[in-house]
């Protein structure tokens, strides 16, 4: 069965400090999907990365970086020199790939992150 | 990136009534289409699975009757929620993605509020 674990319920930071918000999934598949989404406060889902399981090379872009680790099945994503509007709910995900090719998407229970000016 | 819109982004009805959401692909042609559902402070719970052309694939636990999906066009879902009652009022979430597309990409969200 597939699950992504996001023990963080909630963070807060003061802004220019670093934070990382942590994604752990469990999947019997060989091929697979891993996303982050942001929801703000408007509460429309912002894409933010994916990662395909064949593809462990950390990823930077701009102040984000995600490292990805088979070994650990995590998916981890670091906010360098925050700013308040970094303020969000930040969901990590899982899809499976289906013949059909559509790919349903295993939510985590999200992450609150509140950064303080 | 691609972009889904949705309509009405807020609506308030009374009880007893049905309500139609619309969820479009602006940009792309959408062969599958979901419709999600989000209680405050909770995640995303998976509603069904339309393709185009096809009936819904509801999740367990969703009442179909109650939750009528349309999914007549390549840019054009609507989730129709029949007789609303107070405890369906929630935020409702869109995605669409082309066959071949691994991303979903997600609407804006509908906040149904049942009086």
């Amino acid at each position: 069965a597939q699950k992504v674990t996001q023990a963080q319920t909630e963070i807060s930071v003061v802004e220019k400090e670093d934070v990382t918000l942590d994604c752990v999934y469990e999947t019997r598949d060989t091929t697979y999907y891993l996303f982050w989404y942001k929801q703000p406060p408007s509460g429309e889902l912002v894409f933010l990365i994916r990662r395909n399981s064949f593809d462990e090379q950390n990823e930077i872009s701009g102040r984000y970086s995600w490292n990805f680790q088979k070994s650990t099945s995590s998916f981890n994503f670091t906010i360098t020199a925050s700013q308040v509007v970094d303020s969000a709910v930040y969901f990590c995900a899982l899809s499976e790939v289906y013949q059909t090719g559509a790919n349903n998407l295993f939510f985590g229970t999200g992450t609150r992150l509140t950064v303080i000016p | 990136g691609a972009v889904v819109s949705q309509h009405p982004s807020w609506v308030i009805c009374k009880s007893g009534t049905s309500v139609k959401i619309e969820c479009r692909s602006l940009d792309f042609q959408a062969t599958t289409m979901f419709w999600y559902r989000q209680f405050p402070k909770q995640s995303l719970m998976l509603m069904a699975t339309s393709n185009e052309g096809s009936k819904a694939t509801y999740e367990q636990g969703v009442e179909k009757d109650k939750f009528l999906i349309n999914h007549a066009s390549l840019t054009l879902s609507t989730l129709t929620v029949t007789s609303a009652h107070p405890e369906d009022s929630s935020f409702y979430i869109c995605s669409g993605n082309f066959r071949g597309m691994e991303t979903q990409y997600f609407g804006p969200g509908t906040r149904l509020l049942v009086l």
